[in-house]
């Protein structure tokens, strides 16, 4: 069974930094490309960050320059580094999988944690 | 920039039948934009209702259905029931700079 654990949000001032986990099972991380989405209080969801089977990395400009996504295959973890932080960065953070037809991605999301809150604030 | 809008809200008599719509600032939706429908309930993660335009995710039934119409993404309730009450949510793949662009979302009330 497909299961992502996101952790590590929290309470972090403006200008600090935070890095997210996402814990996944039931496939292997590096055989997929993964992404990080986040939703803001009462607002919709939003593309932030995706790390392709190759390691190609790309990112939302929003966050671009201040968030790195990772991953450590050993561990079968994605990871997202979030430095710089301002208050519009306040979110929760969902890691979700990519989905494929086949051998093809489908340019989707197929699986999602259950996401974990991110506030920025003094 | 790419925007996606979709209509802020929508109702529907359980029963009724309901099409949802996506479409792109700039130009049509086709295909090529792989759109994918997500249903949300408050507090909860996204579910996967659509992909590739018109793939039903495992699981889910047959009265979801997707489509282009005219020069936009759709997703079409068929049957309507008191449990799709939902936030509903497309996305389309862009490519280049932001990648994935996710559209505003419809509020969907049964009613």
């Amino acid at each position: 069974e497909v299961q992502l654990v996101e952790t590590g949000g929290g309470l972090i001032q403006p200008g600090g930094s935070l890095r997210l986990s996402c814990a996944a099972s039931g496939f292997t991380i590096s055989s997929n490309y993964m992404n990080w989405v986040r939703q803001a209080p009462g607002k919709g969801l939003d593309w932030v960050s995706v790390i392709y089977r190759g390691g190609n990395t790309y990112y939302a400009d929003s966050v671009k320059g201040r968030f790195t996504i990772s991953r450590d295959n050993s561990k079968n973890t994605l990871y997202l580094q979030m430095n710089s932080l301002r208050a519009e960065d306040t979110a929760v953070y969902y890691c979700a999988r990519g989905g494929y037809t086949g051998y093809d991605p489908s340019y989707y999301f197929d699986y999602w944690g259950q996401g974990t809150l991110v506030t920025v604030s003094s | 920039q790419t925007v996606v809008t979709q209509e802020p809200s929508f109702s529907v008599s359980p029963g009724g039948t309901v099409t949802l719509t996506c479409a792109l600032s700039s130009g049509s939706v086709s295909a090529s934009y792989f759109p994918s429908w997500y249903q949300q309930t408050p507090g909860q993660a996204p579910r996967t209702l659509i992909y590739r335009t018109n793939t039903r995710s495992f699981g889910v039934p047959d009265r979801f259905s997707g489509s282009i119409l005219g020069n936009k993404a759709a997703l079409t309730i068929t049957g309507a029931q008191a449990d799709d009450e939902s936030d509903y949510y497309c996305v389309l793949y862009v490519g280049s700079g932001n990648h994935w662009v996710f559209g505003g979302g419809t509020k969907l009330t049964v009613l």
